[in-house]
Protein backbone atom coordinates (compact mmCIF):
# COMPACT_ATOMS: atom_id res chain seq x y z
CA UNK A 1 0.00 0.00 0.00
CA UNK A 2 1.67 2.92 -1.23
CA UNK A 3 1.82 6.07 1.20
CA UNK A 4 0.87 9.26 0.55
CA UNK A 5 1.75 10.85 -2.29
CA UNK A 6 3.01 14.36 -3.13
CA UNK A 7 3.96 16.62 -6.27
CA UNK A 8 6.22 17.91 -7.50
CA UNK A 9 8.64 17.51 -4.58
CA UNK A 10 9.86 20.85 -5.52
CA UNK A 11 8.24 23.90 -7.13
CA UNK A 12 9.95 27.20 -8.41
CA UNK A 13 7.44 30.09 -9.63
CA UNK A 14 8.39 33.89 -10.00
CA UNK A 15 5.94 36.74 -8.23
CA UNK A 16 2.77 36.30 -9.82
CA UNK A 17 2.54 33.07 -11.59
CA UNK A 18 0.51 30.30 -10.66
CA UNK A 19 1.22 27.66 -8.16
CA UNK A 20 -0.88 23.70 -8.36
CA UNK A 21 -0.18 21.22 -5.54
CA UNK A 22 -0.74 17.62 -5.73
CA UNK A 23 -2.10 15.10 -3.44
CA UNK A 24 -2.97 11.77 -3.83
CA UNK A 25 -3.99 9.93 -0.57
CA UNK A 26 -3.23 6.72 0.74
CA UNK A 27 -5.60 3.90 -1.11
CA UNK A 28 -8.86 3.72 0.83
CA UNK A 29 -8.74 7.16 2.67
CA UNK A 30 -10.79 9.74 1.62
CA UNK A 31 -10.32 12.51 4.32
CA UNK A 32 -7.28 14.81 2.82
CA UNK A 33 -6.05 17.81 5.30
CA UNK A 34 -3.21 20.09 3.66
CA UNK A 35 -0.90 21.79 6.35
CA UNK A 36 2.16 24.64 5.38
CA UNK A 37 5.32 24.77 7.38
CA UNK A 38 7.35 27.85 7.35
CA UNK A 39 11.08 27.81 7.67
CA UNK A 40 11.64 27.57 11.77
CA UNK A 41 8.46 26.82 12.19
CA UNK A 42 5.78 24.20 12.79
CA UNK A 43 2.84 23.22 10.62
CA UNK A 44 0.01 24.91 10.53
CA UNK A 45 -3.34 23.21 9.07
CA UNK A 46 -5.12 25.20 6.17
CA UNK A 47 -7.75 23.07 4.93
CA UNK A 48 -9.89 19.26 5.70
CA UNK A 49 -11.31 18.10 2.52
CA UNK A 50 -13.54 14.68 1.72
CA UNK A 51 -14.34 14.12 -1.86
CA UNK A 52 -16.00 16.78 -3.48
CA UNK A 53 -16.49 18.66 -0.38
CA UNK A 54 -13.98 21.11 1.95
CA UNK A 55 -15.40 20.47 5.34
CA UNK A 56 -12.77 23.00 7.26
CA UNK A 57 -11.07 25.28 5.86
CA UNK A 58 -10.43 28.11 8.67
CA UNK A 59 -6.69 27.98 8.12
CA UNK A 60 -6.36 28.75 4.48
CA UNK A 61 -5.29 32.53 3.70
CA UNK A 62 -9.04 34.42 2.62
CA UNK A 63 -7.33 35.19 -0.80
CA UNK A 64 -4.82 33.48 -3.79
CA UNK A 65 -5.72 30.08 -2.60
CA UNK A 66 -8.06 27.33 -3.00
CA UNK A 67 -8.49 23.61 -2.71
CA UNK A 68 -9.97 20.76 -4.19
CA UNK A 69 -10.56 16.92 -3.86
CA UNK A 70 -12.65 16.29 -6.55
CA UNK A 71 -13.97 12.55 -7.17
CA UNK A 72 -11.72 11.27 -9.15
CA UNK A 73 -7.51 11.86 -8.99
CA UNK A 74 -5.58 13.80 -6.41
CA UNK A 75 -6.37 17.00 -4.43
CA UNK A 76 -4.68 19.88 -5.81
CA UNK A 77 -3.93 23.44 -3.38
CA UNK A 78 -4.08 25.67 -5.39
CA UNK A 79 -2.23 29.51 -5.02
CA UNK A 80 -2.75 32.03 -7.16
CA UNK A 81 -0.13 35.47 -8.34
CA UNK A 82 1.99 33.79 -5.56
CA UNK A 83 4.15 36.06 -3.18
CA UNK A 84 7.80 35.80 -1.68
CA UNK A 85 6.06 35.04 1.54
CA UNK A 86 4.52 31.66 -0.06
CA UNK A 87 7.46 30.16 0.02
CA UNK A 88 6.94 27.21 2.50
CA UNK A 89 7.34 23.09 2.81
CA UNK A 90 3.31 22.07 2.30
CA UNK A 91 2.40 18.86 3.43
CA UNK A 92 -0.79 16.90 2.83
CA UNK A 93 -1.59 14.28 4.98
CA UNK A 94 -4.73 11.80 4.99
CA UNK A 95 -7.01 9.31 6.56
CA UNK A 96 -9.38 6.89 6.61
CA UNK A 97 -12.12 8.17 8.90
CA UNK A 98 -12.08 11.58 10.54
CA UNK A 99 -10.81 10.43 13.96
CA UNK A 100 -8.03 8.51 12.39
CA UNK A 101 -4.46 9.05 12.46
CA UNK A 102 -3.21 10.94 9.57
CA UNK A 103 -0.45 9.94 7.45
CA UNK A 104 2.03 12.32 6.02
CA UNK A 105 3.09 12.56 2.38
CA UNK A 106 6.54 14.00 1.76
CA UNK A 107 6.00 17.46 0.73
CA UNK A 108 6.09 20.18 -2.00
CA UNK A 109 8.74 22.77 -0.89
CA UNK A 110 7.58 26.11 -3.31
CA UNK A 111 10.14 28.44 -3.62
CA UNK A 112 8.95 31.97 -5.08
CA UNK A 113 11.51 34.26 -6.82
CA UNK B 1 -9.10 24.69 20.63
CA UNK B 2 -6.49 23.15 21.21
CA UNK B 3 -2.61 24.33 21.16
CA UNK B 4 0.80 22.55 21.91
CA UNK B 5 3.87 23.96 23.67
CA UNK B 6 7.05 22.25 23.17
CA UNK B 7 9.43 23.78 25.47
CA UNK B 8 12.95 22.95 23.83
CA UNK B 9 13.58 24.26 20.36
CA UNK B 10 17.14 22.80 20.07
CA UNK B 11 18.55 19.61 22.70
CA UNK B 12 21.67 18.85 22.04
CA UNK B 13 22.52 15.38 23.60
CA UNK B 14 26.03 12.92 23.52
CA UNK B 15 25.31 9.58 22.36
CA UNK B 16 24.11 6.59 24.13
CA UNK B 17 22.75 9.09 26.48
CA UNK B 18 19.07 9.61 27.61
CA UNK B 19 17.05 12.40 26.32
CA UNK B 20 13.48 13.76 26.78
CA UNK B 21 11.56 15.94 24.66
CA UNK B 22 8.89 17.98 26.53
CA UNK B 23 5.61 18.51 24.85
CA UNK B 24 2.73 20.95 26.77
CA UNK B 25 -0.58 20.79 25.52
CA UNK B 26 -4.07 22.48 26.52
CA UNK B 27 -7.55 21.72 25.51
CA UNK B 28 -11.07 21.89 26.88
CA UNK B 29 -12.07 18.59 25.06
CA UNK B 30 -10.58 15.01 24.85
CA UNK B 31 -7.37 14.71 22.85
CA UNK B 32 -5.28 12.70 20.76
CA UNK B 33 -1.78 12.63 20.74
CA UNK B 34 1.12 12.31 18.52
CA UNK B 35 4.82 12.20 18.41
CA UNK B 36 6.29 12.95 14.72
CA UNK B 37 9.39 12.91 13.34
CA UNK B 38 11.06 15.00 10.49
CA UNK B 39 14.35 14.15 8.87
CA UNK B 40 16.15 16.85 6.58
CA UNK B 41 13.92 17.28 3.67
CA UNK B 42 11.45 14.68 4.11
CA UNK B 43 7.94 14.15 5.08
CA UNK B 44 6.65 13.94 8.89
CA UNK B 45 6.90 10.15 10.18
CA UNK B 46 4.58 8.98 13.03
CA UNK B 47 6.82 7.73 15.61
CA UNK B 48 4.10 7.26 18.46
CA UNK B 49 0.24 7.85 19.54
CA UNK B 50 -1.79 8.39 22.39
CA UNK B 51 -5.66 7.32 21.72
CA UNK B 52 -6.62 5.89 24.84
CA UNK B 53 -5.89 3.03 27.23
CA UNK B 54 -2.85 2.72 28.99
CA UNK B 55 -1.00 5.77 29.39
CA UNK B 56 2.84 4.60 28.61
CA UNK B 57 3.03 4.53 24.29
CA UNK B 58 6.16 2.80 22.47
CA UNK B 59 6.83 3.79 19.25
CA UNK B 60 9.50 3.15 16.75
CA UNK B 61 12.69 3.21 16.36
CA UNK B 62 12.98 3.02 21.14
CA UNK B 63 10.92 5.72 21.71
CA UNK B 64 8.22 5.89 24.04
CA UNK B 65 6.01 8.96 25.94
CA UNK B 66 3.51 9.29 28.96
CA UNK B 67 0.20 11.07 28.53
CA UNK B 68 -0.32 12.86 32.07
CA UNK B 69 -3.64 14.29 31.90
CA UNK B 70 -3.31 16.01 35.45
CA UNK B 71 -0.03 18.31 34.06
CA UNK B 72 -1.51 18.20 30.36
CA UNK B 73 1.85 16.43 29.46
CA UNK B 74 3.05 14.43 26.55
CA UNK B 75 6.60 13.87 26.89
CA UNK B 76 9.08 11.69 24.87
CA UNK B 77 11.88 9.71 25.84
CA UNK B 78 14.26 7.69 24.33
CA UNK B 79 16.90 5.72 27.20
CA UNK B 80 19.69 5.93 24.68
CA UNK B 81 20.05 7.67 21.51
CA UNK B 82 21.90 7.12 18.50
CA UNK B 83 23.28 9.31 15.84
CA UNK B 84 20.33 8.68 13.35
CA UNK B 85 18.09 10.07 15.93
CA UNK B 86 19.28 13.88 14.62
CA UNK B 87 16.18 15.09 13.39
CA UNK B 88 13.44 17.26 14.43
CA UNK B 89 10.22 16.42 16.79
CA UNK B 90 6.76 17.72 16.59
CA UNK B 91 3.96 16.66 19.25
CA UNK B 92 0.62 17.19 17.87
CA UNK B 93 -2.73 16.67 19.41
CA UNK B 94 -6.25 16.37 17.95
CA UNK B 95 -9.92 16.73 19.22
CA UNK B 96 -11.51 13.42 19.75
CA UNK B 97 -15.01 14.83 17.12
CA UNK B 98 -15.21 15.92 14.57
CA UNK B 99 -12.49 18.01 11.88
CA UNK B 100 -9.66 16.41 13.53
CA UNK B 101 -7.50 18.97 12.51
CA UNK B 102 -3.92 18.75 13.82
CA UNK B 103 -2.37 21.49 16.22
CA UNK B 104 1.35 21.05 15.84
CA UNK B 105 3.95 22.08 17.91
CA UNK B 106 6.67 24.88 16.81
CA UNK B 107 9.40 21.61 16.64
CA UNK B 108 12.23 20.37 18.82
CA UNK B 109 15.62 19.67 16.93
CA UNK B 110 17.92 17.19 18.41
CA UNK B 111 20.91 17.05 17.95
CA UNK B 112 23.37 13.78 19.04
CA UNK B 113 26.67 14.18 19.53
CA UNK B 114 29.00 11.62 18.83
Amino acid sequence: NAGVMQNPRHLVRRRGQEARLRCSPMKGHSHVYWYRQLPEEGLKFMVYLQKENIIDESGMPKERFSAEFPKEGPSILRIQQVVRGDSAAYFCASSQTHTDTQYFGPGTRLTVL
Amino acid sequence: AQSVTQLDSQVPVFEEAPVELRCNYSSSVSVYLFWYVQYPNQGLQLLLKYLSGSTLVKGINGFEAEFNKSQTSFHLRKPSVHISDTAEYFCAVSGQRGGNQFYFGTGTSLTVIP
